[in-house]
């Protein structure tokens, strides 16, 4: 099973500001199977970005993904207000998918 | 407009089981795969399981955590996936999402249900 490892656990910024967000696989991923997902309190996940750096419809483009082999990144240029939650990265390059545990934005 | 909708939740003992649904409607849902993901109060997401289309033979996988217990199926004439749980216990409680994935999004999921709780107690 590929273990995910996302950093830091919490991010705490200001509106306006960008923010990092790791995740680390324990083995080589292929670039292709690797997405990132917002979830706030009480709503469903939303697909952010898929094949590790394509903006799913209707993402604003503040919303950036990059990376290869075991280390990618989720970048937001500038924090707005909607953009505090729970970030996730997932690996489906084969089963079972795991999830990372998640990065929590908060208002700094 | 693509929608997942789940149903079937409830309060379960221990030991028994429950079989949820998932209704699709606004896309071609034999073409799609159907996910199965559930989040525990409080926690994280947890892949459970998934069911490919026809085209890739009906497939399924599941998380090591449901393996033999846990069993996807789905009806492409009724557009509907269902999840039958078996032998549940207490650490199966969460709020269970249902979603969509298609090769436009090389199979990410792009769709969720607002989900439906299960809970495990005696």
């Amino acid at each position: 099973e590929i273990v995910l490892t996302q950093s830091p656990g919490t991010l705490s910024l200001s509106l306006g500001e960008r923010a990092t967000l790791s995740c680390r696989a324990s083995q080589r991923i292929s670039r292709t199977y690797l997405a990132w997902y917002q979830q706030k309190p009480g709503q469903a996940p939303r697909l952010l970005i898929y094949g590790a750096s394509s903006r799913a419809i209707g993402i604003p483009d503040r919303f950036s993904g990059s990376g290869s082999g075991t280390d990618f990144t989720l970048t937001i240029s500038r924090l707005e207000t909607e953009d505090f939650a729970v970030y996730y990265c997932q690996q489906y390059d084969g089963p079972p998918f795991t999830f990372g545990p998640g990065t929590k934005v908060d208002i700094k | 407009e693509v929608q997942v909708v789940e149903s079937g939740g409830g309060l379960v003992q221990p030991g028994g089981s429950l079989k949820l649904s998932c209704a699709a409607s606004g896309f071609t849902f034999s073409d799609s795969a159907i996910h199965w993901v559930r989040q525990a109060s409080g926690r994280g997401l947890e892949w459970v399981g998934r069911i490919k289309s026809k085209t890739n033979t009906y497939a399924t996988a599941y998380a090591a955590s449901v393996t033999g217990r846990f069993t996807i199926s789905r009806d492409d004439s009724k557009n509907t996936a269902y999840l039958q749980m078996n032998s549940l216990k207490t650490e199966d409680t969460a709020v269970y999402y249902c979603s969509r994935s298609t090769v436009t999004t090389n199979w990410a999921c792009d769709h969720w249900g607002q989900g439906t709780l299960v809970t495990v107690s005696s």
